[in-house]
């Protein structure tokens, strides 16, 4: 199985400045016939199911406001919020869907500094 | 609007059978997608459990696979879970979600359910 391991763990940023969060997969999610990445992020606030956020590494769901942002390929990916929200605190995950199982990463929990 | 809502016993015993059902609305399972099931123990991470595609055809992950059936019923527009012999590790919120995929990898997962809270416990 493809693991996938975020950091940080967690991530304290004052509102209106930049978050990033970073995942790394065990193996490259970079399918080769199609240059895409199979790496997708979501977010979680409590008492909610997850949100997507984005897909094929870098592609905002429709919605998602553009703050939110995705980059990386191979192994190495980030999401990064470019000015913090009250409303993005959350615990964010990536998830790698190159290969069954897909597998998510721990987490990141996201707070206001 | 797609929405999906779970539903089923909150509390299972242990060695039992834990069943869920996940209603969809505003969408046709029939008219194609994966439908999948996601659960997440306590103050922890997302695990996949398996996926139905609207054919029937049935992707488990293999770490459950010995014990998990997910079945569809396209004239109820829904789809079920069933995971035997069940332990208080299986305690979890379960949630239900869509998802594209291919050949038999789902992908990611872009409507889910609510979630619903399922205690193994005696």
């Amino acid at each position: 199985d493809i693991v996938m391991t975020q950091s940080p763990d967690s991530l304290a940023v004052s509102l209106g400045e930049r978050a990033t969060i970073n995942c790394k997969s065990s193996q490259s999610v970079l399918y080769s016939s199609n240059n895409k990445n199979y790496l997708a992020w979501y977010q979680q606030k409590p008492g909610q199911p997850p949100k997507l956020l984005i897909y094929w590494a870098s592609t905002r769901e429709s919605g998602v406001p553009d703050r939110f942002s995705g980059s990386g390929s191979g192994t190495d990916f980030t999401l990064t919020i470019s000015s913090l929200q009250a409303e993005d605190v959350a615990v964010y995950y990536c998830q790698q869907y190159y290969s069954t199982p897909p597998g998510f990463g721990q987490g990141t929990r996201l707070e206001i500094k | 609007q797609v929405q999906l809502q779970e539903s089923g016993p909150g509390l299972v015993k242990p060695s039992e059978t834990l069943s869920l059902t996940c209603a969809v609305s505003g969408y046709s399972i029939s008219s194609g997608y994966y439908w999948g099931w996601i659960r997440q123990p306590p103050g922890k991470g997302l695990e996949w459990i398996g996926s139905i595609y609207h054919s029937g055809s049935t992707y488990y992950n293999p770490s459950l696979k010995s014990r998990v059936t997910i079945s569809v019923d396209t004239s109820k527009n829904q789809f079920s879970l069933k995971l035997s012999s069940v332990t208080a590790a299986d305690t979890a919120v379960y949630y239900c979600a869509r998802h594209l995929g291919y050949g038999g990898n789902p992908y990611y997962f872009d409507y889910w359910g609510q979630g619903t809270l399922v205690t193994v416990s005696s």
